[in-house]
This record gives C-alpha cells, structure tokens and sequence, in this order.
C-alpha cells in the first residue's frame, strides 16, 4: 500500500520529442506527487508537483497529468533536449513522509 | 545563501569503523531525513525528525543512529553493524508548517566507500 511503482526504467528519446514517465500508487491518503530530477553525483532537485484536485499541471516544458480514478500520474516532458539527460523520480506523500519511486533513467540524444 | 550542505563529498572508512556523515541546513526547516540510494534503486528512507531532539526510524534503520540537538544539524551514524555500508547517502528537509506540503529539498549528497 506504501509502494511506487515507476516505469520504465529506462527511457531513450531523441532531441525534440516527448518523454513520457509513469507512476502508480495504492494508497488514497497520499495528497502530495511531486516529480525530482537528479543529475549523477547531484541530490534530487523539485521539478513539479501537483495535488489530487486538479488532473494536470504544467510547467514550461514539463507537465504532470494525473488519473485519481486510476491512482496513476505521468511526466510528460515535452520537446526534450539533451540538457534533459537525467534520472526521474516520482514519489507520493502522506503527513510526514515521501515515498519514492525506483527512478527512470532518461537519456536524450541530439 | 540558504540551503542543505553534506560534508564530506566523499567519504573512505575501512570495515568495522563508524563513520558520521555531517547535514546542516539554514532554511529553518522543522524537519530533516536521511536516505540511502544505491545503483538503480529509488530513495531509501533511513532516519527523519520532525521535530528537535525526536526522530523516527525509516524502512532501513537497522545499522545506522541519528540525534537532532538542534534544528539546524542532523548527523548521521553509520555503524559497523551496517551490512553493506557503501553507498551514496542524501539528507533532505522540509517545512512542517501547517497546510505546508512535504516539499523536501536535497543536499548534494556523500558518497560513502566502505573498503
């Protein structure tokens, strides 16, 4: 009930398209999704997040769509670039914790 | 310039020495977590504390200790009963202010090589 999961595990897009990452969860209570970036030898940075009352967010290039019927949430990252090259984290929260996903590793070739 | 710092970036001990891993933070924040991340792996929780001197254990606690004898400082302890010691260790936190969200911000994480 407490678990993440996150898929795929790992993700080649070329320059310009759209990545795609998805997330599922089971647990209603969680009322916090947010999405942290992370570059190799960096910490995780907040990238966007969205609450369960609205169904998309966007934010520059990045958009969270989510499913509350279907206990799912997506990144979409649109026209994505090599600078996008990075390990994608969703996670979900209730009070006092964040639950992470696995991460998907992110590779955008020009 | 407010924010998370982890010292050292990288961290060498030979097997059955504790090592302290060092996190202080100056954006007020109530709470602080530790987490371990391992190759392909997501973030696992080790330790938090929401409050000064209280902490609770995360999903990984066996091996590892924490204090909180301050709001700004939480040090890790890793133990020579910790199995598999080497791995990349991420301190976080957050404001615990009421309606806020559990929005963590990461420091830059040590790396921790266990020879």
């Amino acid at each position: 009930q407490q678990q993440v999961k996150q898929s795929p595990q790992s993700l080649i897009v070329q320059k310009g398209g759209i990545s795609i990452i998805n997330c599922a969860y089971e647990n209603t209570a969680f009322d916090y999704f947010p999405w942290y970036q992370q570059f190799p030898g960096k910490g995780p940075a907040l990238l966007i997040a969205i609450r369960p009352d609205v169904s998309e967010k966007k934010e520059g290039r990045f958009t969270i769509s989510f499913n509350k019927s279907a206990k799912q949430f997506s990144l979409h990252i649109m026209d994505s670039q090599p600078g996008d090259s990075a390990t994608y984290f969703c996670a979900a929260s209730n009070t006092d914790k964040l639950i992470f996903g696995t991460g998907t590793r992110l590779q955008v070739f020009p | 310039d407010g924010g998370i710092t982890q010292s050292p970036k990288y961290l060498f001990r030979k097997e059955g020495q504790n090592v302290t891993l060092s996190c202080e933070q100056n954006l007020n924040h109530d709470a602080m977590y530790w987490y371990r991340q391992d190759p392909g792996q997501g973030l696992r929780l080790i330790y938090y504390s929401q409050i000064v001197n209280d902490f609770q254990k995360g999903d990984i606690a066996e091996g590892y200790s924490v204090s909180r004898e301050k709001k700004e400082s939480f040090p890790l302890t890793v133990t020579s009963a910790q199995k598999n010691p080497t791995a990349f260790y991420l301190c976080a936190s957050s404001s615990r202010a009421a309606g806020a969200y559990n929005e963590q911000f990461f420091g830059p994480g040590t790396r921790l090589t266990v020879l």
